[in-house]
């Protein structure tokens, strides 16, 4: 079990620019959720995969966010034109639903900062 | 909605200290109730879960009992140490749907030598 991973760990970009960040689940978990947690704050739901479908998304999921998760794998999550209102750190989770109960399992974060 | 309120931080102790974090929530149903912690620079880690009322989850030393007559999920520990400074947030899992996790605010705990 090697955990949940994110790439890159740190981003700077400048305001109008696209970024992509990648999640790498745990192996055999269906399930995948994007969370962004801005400075002093919890953790806000984004989004959520269970396998390849995109089930569900949070209303904090403006139209310049898009996420994906090919083959039900690892994930993506993009982000078009960015305002310094996106800088946070993005986070993902991964878990298995199992007898109607789940833990989700973090990867370390992806801290974006526009300039 | 949903809701989790959390102690507010930051709270600082001596080393080996009673350590006691306030969480309360608002839910429909019978939501799971989580502790992760977060050490700075890093991502969140579980620290302990209760999936029914009365359970007791525990590990590390921390301990949270469900109790669903006063909504609480209130985290202890008896006596704390400097690697525990971190900050803590308490969660539910929301079953409306995607069973997303709920966070409160966080608490940041520092505990001096």
């Amino acid at each position: 079990d090697t955990g949940v991973s994110q790439d890159p760990r740190h981003k700077i970009t400048k305001r109008g620019q696209n970024v992509t960040f990648r999640c790498d689940p745990i192996s055999e978990h269906n399930r995948l959720y994007w969370y962004r947690q801005t400075l002093g704050q919890g953790p806000e739901f984004l989004t959520y995969f269970q396998n390849e479908a995109q089930l569900e998304k949070s209303r904090l999921l403006s139209d310049r966010f898009s996420a994906e998760r090919p083959k039900g794998s690892f994930s993506t999550l993009e982000i078009q034109r960015t305002e310094q209102g996106d800088s946070a750190m993005y986070l993902c989770a991964s878990s298995s639903y199992q007898r109607q109960q789940e833990t989700q399992y973090f990867g370390p974060g992806t801290r974006l900062l526009v300039l | 909605g949903n809701s989790v309120t959390q102690m507010e931080g930051p709270v600082t102790l001596s080393e080996e200290a009673f350590l006691t974090i306030n969480c309360t929530y608002t839910a429909t149903g019978y939501p799971s109730l989580f502790w992760y912690v977060q050490y700075p620079g890093e991502g969140l880690q579980l620290l302990l879960k209760a999936t029914k009322a009365d359970d007791k989850g525990s590990n590390k030393g921390f301990e949270a009992t469900y109790r669903k007559e006063t909504t609480s999920f209130h985290l202890e520990k008896g006596s704390v140490q400097v690697s525990d400074s971190a900050v803590y947030f308490c969660a539910l899992s929301d079953f409306q749907g995607a069973q997303k996790l709920v966070f409160g605010q966080g608490t940041r705990l520092t505990i001096n030598p």
